[in-house]
């Protein structure tokens, strides 16, 4: 079974600085699927970004981009020049042959004026 | 177009009662899955239903289950309602639930047990 980990339960930034969220997957297959999605208080699950296994290139939206190191299994997201509205949960999924989303645990993002 | 609506938002049961949620998904979605979230256990997958079959089911017990109609909609149903049933309830929808196809979320029904 696929696992996600996400190690740091909270994390804080400077508006304006950059900061950088932690993913790591654990699988066997090689056509996957990473996610990030951010939860605000609203509650709604909201796609912020998504990697294809099988592309080196690694995704970018706006000021959000992802380190994807297939062989490390690992998928981070930075996020440039954060904005108050960054501030949310950020969960790390993944989806490969069973369809469904694995999430890691969330990391809970503060933003400070 | 309209997002995923779920309703309704909020729920309060009791122990032993039944409670049903419902989903709409975007339109020309035809893929729903569900997801239950709380803070002990995180998001977990509960099924996911395609062209009104259930195609792919999680780990949780008889209690859940849920249906698809025509139209794409969906509904979950939960009975025999436990303390620990308490949790947001997350609906999603996708084209056809492919791997490569990102599903968009619901609101949620936030669900209470007395």
């Amino acid at each position: 079974a696929q696992t996600v980990t996400q190690s740091q339960p909270e994390m804080s930034v400077q508006e304006a600085e950059t900061v950088t969220l932690s993913c790591t997957y654990d699988t066997s297959e090689s056509d996957y699927y990473l996610f990030w999605y951010k939860q605000p208080p609203s509650r709604q699950m909201i796609l912020v970004i998504r990697q294809e296994a099988y592309k080196q290139q690694n995704a970018t939206e706006n000021r959000f981009s992802v380190n994807f190191q297939k062989a490390a299994k690992s998928f981070s997201l930075k996020i440039s020049d954060s904005q108050l509205g960054d501030a949310a949960m950020y969960f790390c999924a993944y989806k490969g042959s069973a369809r469904q989303l694995t999430f890691g645990s969330g990391t809970q993002l503060t933003v400070l004026p | 177009k309209a997002g995923v609506t779920q309703t309704p938002r909020y729920l309060i049961k009791t122990r032993g009662q039944q409670v049903t949620l419902s989903c709409s998904p975007i339109s020309g979605h035809r893929s729903v899955s569900w997801y239950q979230q709380t803070p002990g256990q995180g998001l977990q997958f509960l099924f996911e239903y395609f062209s009104e079959t259930q195609r792919n089911k999680g780990n949780f017990p008889g209690r859940f289950s849920g249906r698809q109609f025509s139209n794409s909609r969906s509904e979950m149903n939960v009975s025999t309602l436990e303390l620990g049933d308490s949790a947001l309830y997350l609906c999603a929808s996708s084209l056809a639930g492919q791997r490569d196809q990102p599903q968009h979320f619901g609101d949620g029904t936030r669900l209470s047990i007395l």
